[in-house]
Order: structure tokens, then C-alpha cells, then sequence
């Protein structure tokens, strides 16, 4: 695997509940990514964290907020605000001086109805 | 813009029939990386190959094998006698330097992926 888990693989929420993906990762990495997948599209990044304590914004961010207070943990929540929820999402790492592989975790399908 | 332009949606093939992935990608960056990744239907993301914008030789790794060419920014991928268990959607991905408060790190931009179908 990516040495990355995320769990549950499923998710199924009403709307306008949030909710939280889990994310771990076990070797000991810096970097640490989510992206959004849609059917036919490509991924696309919600956040990305450096270091613990520190996370930054992709390119829709909107509706999503993460966390990072343990190196190995970074979960995502998706809010109420989030208006199209349903995707399927990946959790990556990668580590700060390799030259930006980034490895996957086994992903999470959220349906919200 | 679209960074990355991956034209083939959907390709079927008959196994052992060769099979060319194209990727064409658009960047300002001088220096950037190329990668490719199998996505199959587990849905995991698998990490197949990494290419630098300076080391333009083409990569063979037993079946699979790349083609780079900073001249028609393409960076295609063609698998040779293709098996069943090749079914999957490949994405290709283009990395540039994201600077973050004195910190460089990658950040990737994918295509939408080119499902592949091999049928027995």
C-alpha cells in the first residue's frame, strides 16, 4: 500500500451533517495532501499540510477544513456548507526532499443524500 | 487553463495488443516533473513513473514504456502486449514547485484519466 490508511473505504451521510475522513500515515512524512475525485474528472487538491500545526488551501477548499496536530494524522472534514459532497476522496503523502511523488491512500467514497 | 490534457476518455483493447496513452501538458516552469498513475478499480492511486523536465530518454520497465518529448510537451505511455489486469484508468500528472514560506514541495496536477478496458 501507500503507507497510508484511510478509513471508512465507505461513508454515507444526510445531508447536512458534517463529517470527518480519517487519514494516517505510519512513515513518518512531512507532506500530506486531500484531493477530491469526480466521475471522469482528475483529482483536484482541498488541502495540503507541510508540517504539523500547519495546513494550507488547494484549489477548493471551500465547504472543507482539516487538521493537523499529530504528524502521522490528518483528517478532513466536509461541512454542511460543502454544497456537492458526494466524490470520492484520497488522502496523499509525500516527503518534503523527494522530488514530489506523492503516494495514495486506498480512498473513501462519501455519498450524502 | 488546462494543465494537463489527457484526450483519450475511454480505449479498449484486445489482449496482447499494444496500447498509447497520450498526455500532452502545458507549463512556464523550466523545471517540473511528469508521473504517471494506475488507478484500478480498488480505486487506490499507484505510482508508476516519475520524469524530470531535463532527462528526456525514454523509460522501459518490462512492458510498460514512456515517451517524453519537450518538444510537443507530450509524455505518452504505451504498455505492449497488454493483459486483462491492465483494466484500469491512468492519470497523468504534471509537478510544480509550490513555495511555501521558504519550503518547496510539489504539488500535482492531473488529467481526467484514460480508462482503459482490455478485454480477454
Amino acid at each position: 500500500d501507500g503507507g497510508i490508511t484511510q478509513s471508512p473505504k465507505y461513508l454515507f451521510r444526510k445531508e447536512g451533517q458534517n463529517v470527518t475522513l480519517s487519514c494516517e500515515q505510519n512513515l513518518n512524512h512531512d507532506a500530506m495532501y486531500w484531493y477530491r475525485q469526480d466521475p471522469g474528472q482528475g483529482l483536484r487538491l482541498i488541502y495540503y499540510s507541510q508540517i504539523v500545526n500547519d495546513f494550507q488551501k488547494g484549489d477548493i477548499a471551500e465547504g472543507y477544513s482539516v487538521s493537523r496536530e499529530k504528524k502521522e494524522s490528518f483528517p478532513l472534514t466536509v461541512t454542511s456548507a460543502q454544497k456537492n459532497p458526494t466524490a470520492f476522496y484520497l488522502c496523499a503523502r509525500s516527503v518534503r526532499s523527494d522530488r514530489y511523488e506523492q503516494y495514495f491512500g486506498p480512498g473513501t467514497r462519501l455519498t450524502v443524500t | 487553463a488546462q494543465k494537463v490534457t489527457q484526450a483519450q476518455t475511454e480505449i479498449s483493447v484486445v489482449e496482447k495488443e499494444d496500447v498509447t496513452l497520450d498526455c500532452v501538458y502545458e507549463t512556464r516552469d523550466t523545471t517540473y516533473y511528469l508521473f504517471w498513475y494506475k488507478q484500478p478499480p480498488s480505486g487506490e492511486l499507484v505510482f508508476l513513473i516519475r520524469r524530470n523536465s531535463f532527462d528526456e530518454q525514454n523509460e522501459i520497465s518490462g512492458r510498460y514504456s514512456w515517451n517524453f518529448q519537450k518538444s510537443t510537451s507530450s509524455f505518452n505511455f504505451t504498455i505492449t502486449a497488454s493483459q486483462v489486469v491492465d483494466s484500469a484508468v491512468y492519470f497523468c500528472a504534471l509537478s510544480e514547485p509550490l513555495i511555501d514560506r521558504g519550503s518547496t514541495l510539489g504539488r500535482l496536477y492531473f488529467g481526467r484519466g484514460t480508462q482503459l478496458t482490455v478485454w480477454p
